[in-house]
């Protein structure tokens, strides 16, 4: 049982390149959410989705895009970075009716 | 959502108990109340969480006002391994699975 996967723990991007975060996990839950943390901050949802082919905006989604196609799954797209979403990336789970999330080591990304 | 307030740092001493507060007068009903912490380089975990009354598990206790504007995590005995940044965090369980992060409290544990 791994609990919440990211991948990958690091990464470089430049300017307008695009990537994608993986969260994947394994313990069948509902719920899953992204989040990003600049430094000294509080966490920030940017997407989260309460099943399979359902998700919805969090506070701050704009540049990002996501997709819910399995229960395990749930990557983030960065579409075109910017330097300002320089960040780590946080991805949750939780299952349905139960009120403890669980998350991801987080991935932490730099765009120069 | 409804707010919570927190003082933005505080310290203990190794081995004393500490109280982290967390005011919270608007609200509802049916907002639960909730404490994750963030250890340094990590992901948040769950603490505990409750509705109207005081609380416990193995990590924390939770004690709520009787008029649920304001409760209080308590750590019967810090240990270095503590110290994080503790968050408090209202939910409707009537909605949707968003949790809203604010600012937190940044516990420094003293040897």
């Amino acid at each position: 049982n791994a609990g919440v996967t990211q991948t990958p723990k690091f990464q470089v991007l430049k300017t307008g390149q695009s990537m994608t975060l993986q969260c994947a996990q394994d313990m069948n839950h509902e719920y899953m959410s992204w989040y990003r943390q600049d430094p000294g901050m509080g966490l920030r949802l940017i997407h989260y989705s309460v099943g399979a082919g359902i998700t919805d905006q969090g506070e701050v989604p704009n540049g990002y895009n996501v997709s819910r196609s399995t229960t395990e799954d749930f990557p983030l797209r960065l579409l075109s970075a910017a330097p300002s979403q320089t960040s780590v990336y946080f991805c949750a789970s939780r299952r349905a009716g139960r009120t403890e999330a669980f998350f991801g080591q987080g991935t932490r990304l730099t765009v120069v | 959502d409804a707010k919570t307030t927190q003082p933005n740092s505080m310290e203990s001493n190794e081995e004393e108990p500490v109280h982290l507060p967390c005011n919270h007068s608007t609200i509802s009903g049916t907002d639960y109340i909730h404490w994750y912490r963030q250890l340094p380089s990590q992901g948040p975990e769950y603490v505990i969480h409750g509705l109207t009354s005081n609380v416990n598990n193995r990590m924390a206790s939770l004690a709520i006002a009787e008029d649920r504007k304001s409760s209080t995590l308590i750590l019967h005995r810090a240990t270095l391994r503590d110290a994080a940044v503790y968050y408090c965090i209202l939910r409707d369980v009537r909605g949707d699975d968003k949790i809203i992060f604010g600012k937190g409290t940044r516990l420094h544990i003293l040897p």
